[in-house]
C-alpha cells in the first residue's frame, strides 16, 4: 500500500541533544513537507521541498534543519537550538505544487517529541 | 501573509443534525481549498477538495465556495458521534508551494 511513514512514532530528547524524525513515502511525490502543531493549535510550516536536493524554509525553520536527498525521503533534524521542541511532528507530501496548481497533501501518523 | 481563519469551537450539534464549519481567508487570489479532519491523537485526513464557487458534495460532505466574500464551508449532514473531531481548513501559502492552515474547528456530535 502507498503512504508516507514516520518513524518513531515517540521520541525522546535530552538536554543539548540534536534528534533526527524519519519520513519517508512511496507515493511518487515530488513535494514533501514538515509541519509543527502544538497543543490546540494550527499546523505551522517548518520546511518544505518541491524537488530533490532542494528545500525552503517555512515559517518556523530556526533550531531545525532537513535533506533532500531521495525523491522518497525528508527526514527532519531538531537541532539542540531548538529550545521548546515538545511537539506533534507531521510530515506530508503531495505532487509538485505551482501557483496555478495546487494539490491536497497527505499526512504520515506523526512523531511525538518530547524533552526529558 | 495569508490567513486561514476558524472558530475554534467547540461545535456541538445532536446526532442526525446539520454541522455548519466556517473557514475565511485573506487572499482573494486564493484558487484551492481544502477540509481535513484530524481526530484526538492523530494526523489530518483529506475529507474535501473545492477549486471553484458553489458547492461540492460528496456523501453527507459539502463544501461550499464563496470567492467574493472570501470564504468556504462545510456542512455534515446526518452528523454522527464518529464525526467528533477537529476540522481544519487550508489554503496555498502566496507562492503556492505549500498550504497554511487554520487553527481548526472542533466538532462533538451528541448520541
Amino acid at each position: 500500500d502507498g503512504g508516507i511513514t514516520q518513524s518513531p512514532k515517540y521520541l525522546f530528547r535530552k538536554e543539548g541533544q540534536n534528534v533526527t524524525l524519519s519520513c519517508e513515502q512511496n507515493l511518487n511525490h515530488d513535494a514533501m513537507y514538515w509541519y509543527r502543531q502544538d497543543p490546540g493549535q494550527g499546523l505551522r510550516l517548518i520546511y518544505y521541498s518541491q524537488i530533490v536536493n532542494d528545500f525552503q524554509k517555512g515559517d518556523i525553520a530556526e533550531g531545525y534543519s532537513v535533506s533532500r536527498e531521495k525523491k522518497e525521503s525528508f527526514p527532519l533534524t531538531v537541532t539542540s537550538a531548538q529550545k521548546n521542541p515538545t511537539a506533534f511532528y507531521l510530515c506530508a507530501s503531495s505532487t509538485r505544487q505551482t501557483p496555478y496548481s495546487n494539490q491536497p497533501q497527505h499526512f504520515g501518523d506523526g512523531t511525538r517529541l518530547s524533552i526529558l | 501573509q495569508k490567513e486561514v481563519e476558524q472558530n475554534s469551537g467547540p461545535l456541538s450539534v445532536p446526532e442526525g443534525a446539520i454541522a455548519s464549519l466556517n473557514c475565511t481567508y485573506s487572499d482573494r487570489g486564493s484558487q484551492s481549498f481544502f477540509w481535513y479532519r484530524q481526530y484526538s491523537g492523530k494526523s489530518p485526513e483529506l475529507i474535501m477538495s473545492i477549486y471553484s464557487n458553489g458547492d461540492k458534495e460528496d456523501g453527507r460532505f459539502t463544501a461550499q465556495l464563496n470567492k467574493a466574500s472570501q470564504y468556504v464551508s462545510l456542512l455534515i449532514r446526518d452528523s454522527q458521534p464518529s464525526d467528533s473531531a477537529t476540522y481544519l481548513c487550508a489554503v496555498p501559502n502566496q507562492a503556492g508551494t505549500a498550504l497554511i492552515f487554520g487553527k481548526g474547528t472542533t466538532l462533538s456530535v451528541s448520541s
